[in-house]
C-alpha cells in the first residue's frame, strides 16, 4: 500500500533542543495524524489537523498541515526525556477518510 | 476516554495452531482496525471493519481472517499460524462521524515457535 515519505528516520538531540519532523506525501490529503510510539505500547494521538494552513499546538508540541495539502510537519520545543519514543505520521487521501497511511516513523533518543 | 482493549500482551503460540486476537472497545465505535507492526516497515493494515459482521482486506490479509460479531469486538484469526506470523499486533478503533483519527490499543506481541 501507499506510505507516507516521513524524516528523519531517527533523531538523538540533547535534552532542551528544539525538534524537527516531517512527512511528505505524493498526492492530496484531507487529514494529517501524528502519534507518538512508547517501548511496548501502541500509538497515542498527538495532534490531528483537517484543513491546509492549520497550526495545532498540543503543549510543547505543534504541527502543520501544509499548504499544498502534501506535507505536514511536527515540532517539539525544549525536549526533555520522556519525549524518548517513536513519532509516526500519518493521513487519509481523496475518497478514503476510513485508512489511514502511515510513514515508518522518526526514532528520537534525548540525552538527558 | 476511548478505551481500547487487547486480550493479550503477550502470547506465545506454536506452528500450525489456530490463534485468535480478541479486541474490545468501550466508546460505540463503528470503525475496527487490525495492524501488525514489525521493524523497519511501520505500521500495516491487515483487516477492517465497518459495521458489524462487515470486513474489508487491508494491505496484508493473506493467512488472517477476522470476525465482528459484535459492534465493540473485532477478533483477528491465523488459521494456521506460521513463524513469519511473529509481531506486534495491534487494534485501533475509530467513530465515523469524527474523523480519521484511531485510537489504540497497548498491541499484542505474537511470538510463534
Amino acid at each position: 500500500g501507499q506510505q507516507l515519505n516521513q524524516s528523519p528516520q531517527s533523531m538523538f538531540i540533547q535534552e532542551g533542543e528544539d525538534v524537527s519532523m516531517n512527512c511528505t506525501s505524493s498526492s492530496i490529503f484531507n487529514t494529517w495524524l501524528w502519534y507518538k510510539q512508547d517501548p511496548g505500547e501502541g500509538p497515542v494521538l498527538l495532534i490531528a489537523l483537517y484543513k491546509a494552513g492549520e497550526l495545532t499546538s498540543n503543549g510543547r508540541l505543534t504541527a502543520q498541515f501544509g499548504i499544498t495539502r502534501k506535507d505536514s510537519f511536527l515540532n517539539i520545543s525544549a525536549s526533555i526525556p520522556s519525549d524518548v519514543g517513536i513519532y509516526f505520521c500519518a493521513g487519509t487521501n481523496a475518497g478514503n477518510n476510513r485508512k489511514l497511511i502511515w510513514g515508518l516513523g522518526t526514532s528520537l533518543a534525548v540525552n538527558p | 476516554d476511548v478505551k481500547v482493549t487487547q486480550s493479550s500482551r503477550y502470547l506465545v503460540k506454536r506452528t500450525g495452531e489456530k490463534v485468535f486476537l480478541e479486541c474490545v472497545q468501550d466508546m460505540d465505535h463503528e470503525n475496527m482496525f487490525w495492524y501488525r507492526q514489525d521493524p523497519g516497515l511501520g505500521l500495516r493494515l491487515i483487516y477492517f471493519s465497518y459495521d458489524v459482521k462487515m470486513k474489508e482486506k487491508g494491505d496484508i490479509p493473506e493467512g488472517y481472517s477476522v470476525s465482528r460479531e459484535k459492534k465493540e469486538r473485532f477478533s483477528l484469526i491465523l488459521e494456521s499460524a506460521s513463524t513469519n506470523q511473529t509481531s506486534m499486533y495491534l487494534c485501533a478503533t475509530t467513530s465515523a462521524g469524527t474523523g480519521a483519527a484511531q485510537h489504540f490499543g497497548d498491541g499484542t506481541r505474537l511470538s510463534i515457535l
